[in-house]
């Protein structure tokens, strides 16, 4: 299986921060690569796919960089809304694999 | 709208069995494959299987493989999860997600772009 690593796993920022989170596979993925916020008791949601393509209805504030094995989520002006976990997942593979989880929490 | 509703949550004994379905809805359901995902408490999300649009597909984690079975009612505009034997460590919330791809050049990207709100499973004595 592929094997997503997220760092870090919590970051403290204050609102206007520009903050980056950064997700490894260990292996190649190409761009085969996503991103999911989550916050307390609600479902995930997806924010960008195929690495670095934005969702519809998703702020610009969000974008996505990388190919192959490195890939950063970066949100350019942190709003309060924004402060949950934020989830990399690989589509690569036909077995999906979610990184650990980066708990984003208010300064 | 995507909307997608899971039940057959509850408390059952270790060895148990549970059957968990979704119903969907705001779109065409036997054109799209679905996903079933879990959080056990306080923990992140596991991918746990899939199934295409015409069922002819299967995939399972290896942590549930032999155990669970996932299968669909494209009539009903349903997913479905038997869970057999289930262990204590199957204990968490399970979503049902849509599997959803955008074509760029000759690929398809693939995303889950729309999730249920979960159901829970605890497995207690």
């Amino acid at each position: 299986d592929i094997q997503m690593t997220q760092s870090p796993s919590s970051l403290s920022a204050s609102v206007g921060d520009r903050v980056a989170i950064t997700c490894r596979a260990s292996q190649s993925i190409s761009s085969y690569l996503n991103w999911y916020q989550q916050k307390p008791g609600k479902a995930p949601k997806l924010l960008i796919y195929a690495a670095s393509s934005l969702q519809s209805g998703v702020p610009s504030r969000f974008s996505g960089s990388g190919s192959g094995t490195d890939f950063t989520l970066t949100i350019s002006s942190l709003q309060p809304e924004d402060f949950a976990t934020y989830y990399c997942q690989q589509s690569y593979s036909t077995l999906y694999t979610f990184g650990q989880g980066t708990k984003l929490e208010i300064k | 709208e995507v909307q997608l509703v899971e039940s057959g949550g509850g408390l059952v004994q270790p060895g148990g069995s549970l059957r968990l379905s979704c119903a969907a809805s705001g779109f065409t359901f036997s054109s799209y494959s679905m996903n079933w995902v879990r959080q056990a408490p306080g923990k992140g999300l596991e991918w746990v299987s899939y199934i295409s649009s015409s069922t002819s597909i299967i995939y399972y984690a290896d942590s549930v493989k032999g155990r669970f079975t996932i299968s669909r009612d494209n009539a009903k505009n349903s997913l479905y999860l038997q869970m057999n034997s289930l262990r204590d460590e199957d204990t968490a919330v399970y979503y049902c997600a849509r599997d959803w791809g955008q074509r760029a050049a000759s690929y398809y990207f693939y995303a889950m772009d729309g999730w249920g709100q979960g159901t829970t499973v605890t497995v207690s004595s």
